[in-house]
């Protein structure tokens, strides 16, 4: 199975700041087609996760440009630009290259 | 518009089997694939397993030995059943559609709780 891996925060983080998630998987998640299959989520409290960024830099529907990911094959980036009070929450990336799709363990943002 | 909804037993004794159903709404179970998550209260997600929107099913391996997913795709449902339940098990059980790029819509999740 792929490992995820991702880092902490420094929390809390003051709002308006910007604030940088980082994500590694054992494996590339380069695939031949020249896409990173590489997503993140947003679990906001008490809410079911939401679906941030896909292919490891295209931002789903709806989302704020104040999201941003980045990477090679097995390092990733999130980034949110000057943060607020509604990102706060667990943030998890998980490889969507293969099965079992595997998550990280999550990284938890609070704002001062 | 899109909506999942997740319903099943809030309690399940253990070594007992639950029997989770997912209903859809807004798109066809024959164009996109719908994914079982969990997550144990407190902690982080799990993918558990896939129904295609072919009907090929895929697990995880490590519970592949208790889990069975299936459809019924006339009543826009997907079934999830895992036998032989323990206290870890414990948690909130979502449904997912998943779309080119990922699980791009999420039910609200159903909370079970293995207890005696």
């Amino acid at each position: 199975d792929i490992v995820m891996t991702q880092g902490a925060l420094p929390n809390p983080v003051p709002s308006g700041e910007s604030a940088s998630i980082t994500c590694q998987s054992s494996k590339s998640l380069l695939h031949s087609n020249g896409k990173t299959y590489l997503n993140w989520y947003l679990q906001r409290p008490g809410q079911s996760p939401q679906l941030l960024i896909y292919w490891m830099s295209t931002r789903a529907s709806g989302v704020s440009d104040r999201f941003s990911g980045s990477g090679s094959g097995t390092d990733f980036t999130l980034k949110i630009s000057s943060v607020e009070a509604e990102d706060v929450g667990v943030y998890y990336c998980q490889q969507f290259l293969e099965y079992p799709r595997t998550f990280g363990s999550g990284t938890k943002l609070e704002i001062k | 518009q899109v909506q999942l909804t997740e319903s099943g037993p809030g309690l399940v004794h253990p070594s007992e089997t639950l029997s989770l159903t997912c209903t859809v709404s807004g798109f066809s179970l024959t164009g996109y694939s719908v994914y079982w998550v969990r997550q144990p209260s407190g902690k982080g997600l799990e993918w558990m397993g896939r129904m295609r929107y072919n009907g090929d099913t895929s697990y995880n391996s490590a519970l592949k030995s208790r889990l069975s997913i299936s459809r019924d795709t006339s009543k826009n449902q997907v079934f999830l059943k895992m036998n032989s339940l323990q206290t870890d098990d414990t948690g909130t059980y979502y449904c997912t559609r998943v779309s080119y790029g990922g699980p791009d819509y999420w039910g609200q999740g159903v909370m079970v709780t293995v207890s005696s």
